[in-house]
């Protein structure tokens, strides 16, 4: 298993400001991902986050938008830039050992953009 | 691109009732599938990890189901307490690498 600590756990920003969450594993892993999870809704993968190369957004999703630094196999981070209200979710990170293991996720980031 | 669909989006169900909720995806071609359990405001809590060439898998009372063949995924949870009362989430993965595409999930309430 793999335990993962996410910071803030929450946290309310002006518009037009930007967010960095941190993701922090307590063991190497080769992937990590990125969710969001709006208001009443399921979660979507905003990017795929491999150390050593850049990240892989999903459609819909923009470096520019949401920047994502691996700088090893234990940490990443996601910024959430130039926020507006509608940047309010629940952003979690994720973990996979791969060869189709147990996904696991931190306890996510609640953001509130006012 | 896989499709996530869950049934029913909520249920309610007195306490000791065995507890049905499914799952669909349009694609077969899938690696695994996983189920999660989500408290309010919280993290994912994986539940059960079934394997692409297995059909079933179980853990204390739950067990879920696999049919690549239909595409449908199903969790049973037996006996059901309050303290399962939590939204109910399904992901199915593609590749081995972990890339989940989730449903909408099922909020399941248990009442004393």
């Amino acid at each position: 298993s793999a335990v993962i600590s996410q910071k803030p756990s929450r946290d309310i920003c002006q518009r037009g400001t930007s967010l960095t969450i941190q993701c922090q594993v307590d063991s190497q892993v080769t992937m990590m991902f990125w969710y969001r999870q709006q208001p009443g809704q399921s979660l979507t993968l905003i990017a795929t986050a491999n150390q050593g190369s850049e990240a892989t957004y999903e459609s819909g999703f923009v470096i520019d938008k949401f920047p994502i630094s691996r700088p090893n196999l234990t940490f990443s981070t996601l910024t959430v830039s130039n926020m507006s209200p509608e940047d309010s979710s629940i952003y979690l990170c994720s973990v996979d050992q791969g060869g189709g293991t147990e996904a696991f996720f931190g306890q996510g980031t609640r953001l509130t953009v006012v | 691109k896989q499709e996530v669909t869950q049934i029913p989006a909520a249920l309610s169900v007195p306490e000791g009732e065995n507890l049905v909720l499914n799952c669909s995806f349009t694609d077969s071609a899938i690696y695994n599938l996983q189920w999660f359990r989500q408290d309010p405001g919280k993290g994912l809590t994986s539940l059960l990890l079934i394997q692409s060439s297995q059909r079933e898998q179980t853990s204390g009372r739950l067990n879920a189901s696999l049919d690549k063949s239909s595409g449908r995924s199903t969790l049973y949870i037996a006996a059901s307490q309050p303290g399962d009362s939590a939204t109910y989430l399904c992901a199915a993965s593609t590749d081995s690498w972990g890339k989940l595409q989730f449903g909408a999930g099922t909020q399941v309430v248990v009442t004393p």
